[in-house]
């Protein structure tokens, strides 16, 4: 199975930076995804990591460690917008979800 | 491009009272589809998932069920609900990938509420 931790909550302002943490046990890996979710929508698809490293989207970033079973989202420059759960998943061809980092931007 | 449909967007029932969902995917064939539920404020829980027509994978002992009669559409159903069947209810879909890392592709969601 799967044991998933992120933060429950982080306050950051506006034009800031945040890095949001994932640590996870699996027992089958083919990639990690992170996903955001703004309050009474559907998740929406951010980034994805399978080998170890930094991929770089505009403002968003994801890092990956396999061997130590952690990534991070680093979100650059927030705006306002950017206020919303994000989720880390991990699996194969099913994903298990965290419970989600409610990112809360003030201004 | 590809889309996903899920409907109703919101829907109120009594316990007891049957349920359908659908769920069906323009612009892709052969995809992976996925069911899964989200509690007020908790995360998303795996429900059913499938491979193909007719083929589907129960990850949760409840009183609901699934099927997929058709390549891009899949139903989740139960015949009486639970007021614990009340949630928010995801449809998803993903490519089939050689290396099953694709990301999965969320519809807009149902929200049920079981009175």
């Amino acid at each position: 199975g799967q044991n998933i931790d992120q933060p429950t909550e982080m306050t950051a302002t506006e034009g800031a930076i945040v890095q949001i943490n994932c640590t996870y046990q699996t027992s089958g890996f083919n990639g990690l995804f992170w996903y955001q979710q703004h309050a009474g929508e559907a998740p929406t698809f951010l980034s994805y990591n399978v080998l170890d490293g930094l991929e770089e989207k505009g403002r968003f970033s994801s890092f990956l460690s396999r061997s130590k079973g952690y990534s991070y989202l680093l979100l650059k420059e927030l705006q306002m917008k950017d206020s919303a759960s994000y989720l880390c998943a991990v699996g194969d061809y099913k994903l298990s979800f965290g419970a989600g980092t409610t990112v809360t931007v003030r201004a | 491009s590809q889309t996903i449909h899920q409907w109703p967007a919101t829907l109120v029932q009594p316990v007891g009272s049957p349920l359908s969902l659908e769920c069906t995917v323009e612009g892709t064939s052969n995809p992976n589809l996925y069911w899964y539920r989200q509690a007020a404020g908790r995360g998303l829980q795996l429900l059913f998932y499938s491979v193909g027509i007719g083929q589907i994978s129960s990850e949760v002992p409840q009183n609901l069920s699934a099927s997929r009669p058709q390549d891009r559409q899949f139903i989740l159903s139960s015949k009486k609900l639970l007021l614990s069947d009340s949630g928010f209810y995801l449809c998803a879909w993903s490519e089939k990938s050689s290396s099953y890392n694709s990301p999965l592709h969320f519809g807009n969601g149902t929200r049920l509420t079981v009175t």
